[in-house]
């Protein structure tokens, strides 16, 4: 078990430019969570997959945004035609299967910075 | 709509203090709450997990409390260490496996 892993760490992109992050979670935990979080601000929600179904996804997911989850095990998450705005870390976890023990697991994240 | 808020939004305390940071949530319904440490442009690091039908947690120096009906949890460090330093947020889980909802944080510095 080496913990959740994101890749890559930090990201510089021109506006305009696709870019795309990819997230390991922990082996046999079927729940993952991509989050956003802006500096001095908590990390706010976009979107969850149960194995390889994308359950839920956030208001904040604009039509540029799209996460994929094949297989049920890695996950990406792609930003097209990035804007300013879209500068952030972006954060993978992920929780075992079951009802009880749903305790989340953090990456390190991907900062994203678009000039 | 879930609101989680955490106060103070920054803490200074000389090494060895005992201290308590707060977490309020609005929804009672809660299933979960979590409590986690980040350190500057890292990712979150768990630090305890509170069953809706528990009332406390203890790992260590630390001690996290839950009062589901007031909406209420309050994390309790001892004897605080310049390591402590860090940003303290806490989330609750309103369902099974669903989402996190998360406070702004207390940014905590712990003086030598």
């Amino acid at each position: 078990d080496t913990g959740v892993s994101q890749n890559p760490r930090h990201k510089i992109t021109k506006r305009g430019q696709n870019v795309t992050f990819r997230c390991d979670p922990i082996s046999e935990h079927n729940r993952l969570y991509w989050y956003r979080q802006t500096l001095g601000q908590g990390p706010e929600f976009l979107t969850y997959f149960q194995n390889e179904a994308q359950l839920e996804k956030s208001r904040l997911l604009s039509d540029r945004f799209s996460a994929e989850r094949p297989k049920g095990s890695f996950s990406t998450l792609e930003i097209q035609r990035t804007e300013q705005g879209d500068s952030a870390m972006y954060l993978c976890a992920s929780s075992p299967r079951g009802q009880v023990n749903t305790e989340a697991f953090f990456g390190q994240g991907t900062r994203l910075t678009v000039v | 709509k879930q609101e989680v808020t955490q106060i103070p939004a920054a803490l200074s305390v000389p090494e060895g203090e005992n201290l308590v940071l707060n977490c309020s949530f609005t929804d009672s319904a809660i299933y979960n709450l979590q409590w986690f440490r980040q350190d500057p442009g890292k990712g979150l690091t768990s630090l305890l997990l509170i069953q809706s039908s528990q009332r406390e947690q203890t790992s260590g120096r630390l001690n996290a409390s839950l009062d589901k009906s007031s909406g209420r949890s309050t994390l309790y460090i001892a004897a605080s260490q310049p390591g402590d330093s860090a940003t303290y947020l806490c989330a609750v889980e309103e369902t099974s496996g669903s989402r996190l909802t998360f406070g702004e944080g207390t940014q905590l510095t712990v003086n030598p």
